[in-house]
């Protein structure tokens, strides 16, 4: 089965900062991942996907992620951090015609002024 | 209304209480979900439907009985639970896997904070 897992259950930067959160997953057949943000109090809400085709996805929010095969990775990055940009990022993997979608234990940004 | 509402978001309940989650999408998907979500630990998925079919049980205790009626409606009931069943359970909708397949993007809603005394 699908897993992935997130490298760091916090990670704290400060405001204008380069944002990098990572996510290696495990899969025996190609893999659909995705970057989920969840704000306090709120559902999860859908930051990037990857499916086919181009690596290097962008998202919301000035979020993108790169997929990379060889080192089984999607790693999340942002330039520049905002305080506006403070939750709990979730990655996850699911499969071509599965609705079973996995997620990572979460990584809490924190954002310093 | 829009996307995907959970009523009510906060409940508490004793052990011997019976209740129920509501769940409704306004977004003309086919398949609906329902996951825990405890502190310190990944979501589980605990049940899913797929054209009003349940195709998943993660071996969730038979004190959890989801009910989906259409496809647009999900019901998480509830009955003599244990405090280590309080938890965030958030619902989740996608289009549904047909015979052609999908990619399928899931779109939650805000949850329900539960809370067993």
């Amino acid at each position: 089965a699908q897993s992935v897992t997130q490298l760091g259950s916090h990670v704290s930067v400060s405001e204008g900062a380069l944002v990098l959160l990572r996510c290696n997953y495990s899969s025996s057949v190609p893999p659909y991942l995705f970057w989920y943000v969840q704000y306090p109090n709120q559902g999860l809400q859908l930051l990037l996907k990857y499916t086919t085709g181009a690596t290097l996805v962008k998202g919301i929010n000035g979020f993108e992620a790169e997929f990379k095969k060889s080192e089984t990775s999607f790693h999340l990055t942002k330039p520049s951090a905002h305080m506006s940009d403070a939750a709990e990022y979730f990655c996850a993997v699911t499969l071509y015609n599965n609705n079973d979608m996995r997620f990572g234990a979460g990584t809490r940004l924190t954002v310093k002024p | 209304e829009t996307g995907v509402t959970q009523t009510p978001r906060h409940l508490v309940m004793g052990m011997t209480n019976k209740k129920s989650l509501k769940c409704e999408q306004h977004l003309g998907h086919n398949a609906m979900y329902w996951y825990k979500q405890s502190a310190k630990k990944p979501l589980e998925l605990m049940f899913v439907y797929n054209f009003k079919e349940q195709t998943e049980n993660n071996s969730v205790p038979s004190r959890f009985s989801p009910e989906c009626p259409n496809s647009s409606h999900l019901f998480l009931h509830l009955h003599t639970l244990q405090p280590e069943d309080s938890a965030l359970y958030l619902c989740a909708s996608s289009q549904g896997i047909s015979g052609g397949g999908s990619t399928d993007t899931q779109y939650f809603g805000p949850g329900t904070r539960l809370t067993v005394l």
